[in-house]
């Protein structure tokens, strides 16, 4: 089953614009982390904000949390063509027998526009 | 300092064909494990291990099989393929630290069954 949630699934802007992806989740986490993905490449770490943060600032990457709310945005400013690429929020939760697991969303595929 | 890797990159089979699914990584990292992402679903835990020697069952555990002998690699073993193991496959590690961290993906090997 799945962990994360991402909305929108889909997002089209132009260069310069910022862009915003949401995610939902439904368990306690350690953290949640965010990936890119590059059509048919592997998944690049890009930020994570463990559970007692609630924003956190990589660059042009603002993430927030709200574990209240169980959800978590992305926030991508002054996008640029080569951030075109599906994101992934993933949750991050202890195991009972020793190491964390990392359950992933569906994804935002997001186009940004010369 | 290679990361991930992951080998074969393409890999066609049979039905009933077995393979393994090469993963090797020089961090020294404790947890690994693998993924498979499909269309619209997301990334999916096939098996996973916290440390040499132990291993255990994802999500989507059957008709895999997995062993840790070393800390670098973590093969995974398809027995008999099946049209339904047509995926896009990601090995993944990372620290097992108490907090969690950034996994470090490999570049993902793309199998399809006929």
């Amino acid at each position: 089953s799945q962990q994360g949630e991402e909305d929108p699934q889909a997002l089209s802007i132009q260069e310069g614009e910022n862009a915003t992806m949401n995610c939902s989740y439904k368990t306690s986490i350690n953290n949640l982390q965010w990936y890119r993905q590059n059509s048919g490449r592997g998944l690049v770490h890009l930020i994570l904000i463990r559970s007692n943060e609630r924003e956190k600032h990589s660059g042009r990457l603002r993430v927030t949390l709200d574990t209240s709310k169980k959800s978590s945005s992305l926030l991508i400013t002054a996008s640029r063509a080569a951030d075109t690429a599906s994101y992934f929020c993933a949750t991050d939760a202890q195991l009972t027998g020793g190491g964390n697991k990392l359950t992933f969303g569906t994804g935002t595929q997001l186009k940004v526009e010369l | 300092n290679a990361g991930v890797t992951q080998t074969p990159k393409f890999q066609v089979l049979k039905t009933g064909q077995s393979m393994t699914l090469q993963c090797a990584q020089d961090m020294n990292h404790e947890y690994m494990s693998w993924y498979r992402q499909d269309p619209g679903m997301g990334l999916r835990l096939i098996h996973y291990s916290v440390g040499a020697g132990i291993t255990d069952q994802g999500e989507v555990p059957n008709g895999y099989n997995v062993s840790r002998s070393t800390t670098e690699d973590f093969p995974l073993r398809l027995l008999s393929a099946a049209p339904s193991q047509t995926s896009v496959y990601f090995c993944a590690s990372s620290y097992r630290t108490s907090g969690g961290g950034g996994y470090t993906f490999g570049s993902g090997t793309r199998l399809t069954v006929v």
